[in-house]
């Protein structure tokens, strides 16, 4: 069972404006949110998160926001820049520190000059 | 900081033979994980280690898999008796208790033939 949703496989956003990306998670005992972004031949790499008592958190040009009811988490990157093609993953755990991570499958953006 | 090191970076192996991976994770990190990615899906949980302690396996960690982590420091990882199903990148990936995030190395892409 697929516990955490990324049902677009790609996305594909012209330079300077926004990216939104989107995530589903079933599991209302997840309480801990992380967008993890990753270029080929490397790790994931850290970009941003969010806990469930919060609705957004903001972090230079990335925000995440978080809609409990809905279970529901989106990433807006703005402006868009080259820099940020990659493949982004949303993660989420139940227990914030131990990061027994539950991923989604990714969602490949490219950025269009 | 130099990040978390894994070794080697592929390994191509006959079906039935054991291979052996290794993780430094960085050095002041006490906790350590394992990650399975194979393609087109998210990175999936293994175990993870606190210190030299395994505290956790995933049901994806069949008999044929052992971790450990001796002193607390590296860990190895090894499959026996490879099969075509094990053919992945294995991700290992570490934090602290006071960090949330975790740091992922580039992996090691096993190919069983």
């Amino acid at each position: 069972d697929q516990q955490v949703k990324q049902n677009s496989p790609s996305l594909s956003v012209q330079e300077g404006r926004i990216s939104i990306l989107n995530c589903d998670y079933t599991n209302s005992m997840f309480d801990y949110f992380l967008w993890y972004k990753k270029y080929p031949a490397e790790g994931p790499t850290f970009l941003i998160s969010i806990s469930s008592i919060k609705d957004k958190n903001e972090d230079g040009r990335f925000t995440v926001f978080l809609n409990k009811s809905a279970k529901h988490l989106s990433l807006h990157i703005v402006p868009s820049q080259p820099g940020d093609s990659a493949v982004y993953f949303c993660a989420a755990s139940i227990i914030q520190g131990a990061q027994k991570l539950v991923f989604g499958q990714g969602t490949r953006l490219t950025i269009n000059p | 900081d130099t990040g978390v090191s894994q070794n080697p970076r592929h390994k191509i192996t006959k079906r039935g033979q054991n291979v052996t991976f290794r993780c430094d994770p960085i050095s002041e990190h006490n906790r350590l994980y394992w990650y399975r990615q194979t393609l087109g899906q998210g990175p999936e949980f293994l175990t993870y280690f606190q210190n030299e302690a395994q505290l956790e396996k995933s049901r994806l960690l069949s008999d044929r898999f052992s971790a450990e982590r001796p002193k607390g420091s590296f860990s190895t990882l090894e499959i026996q008796r490879t099969e075509q199903g094990d053919s992945a990148m294995y991700l290992c990936a570490s934090n602290s208790y006071t960090n949330e995030k975790l740091f992922f190395g580039s992996g090691t892409q096993l190919s069983v033939l």
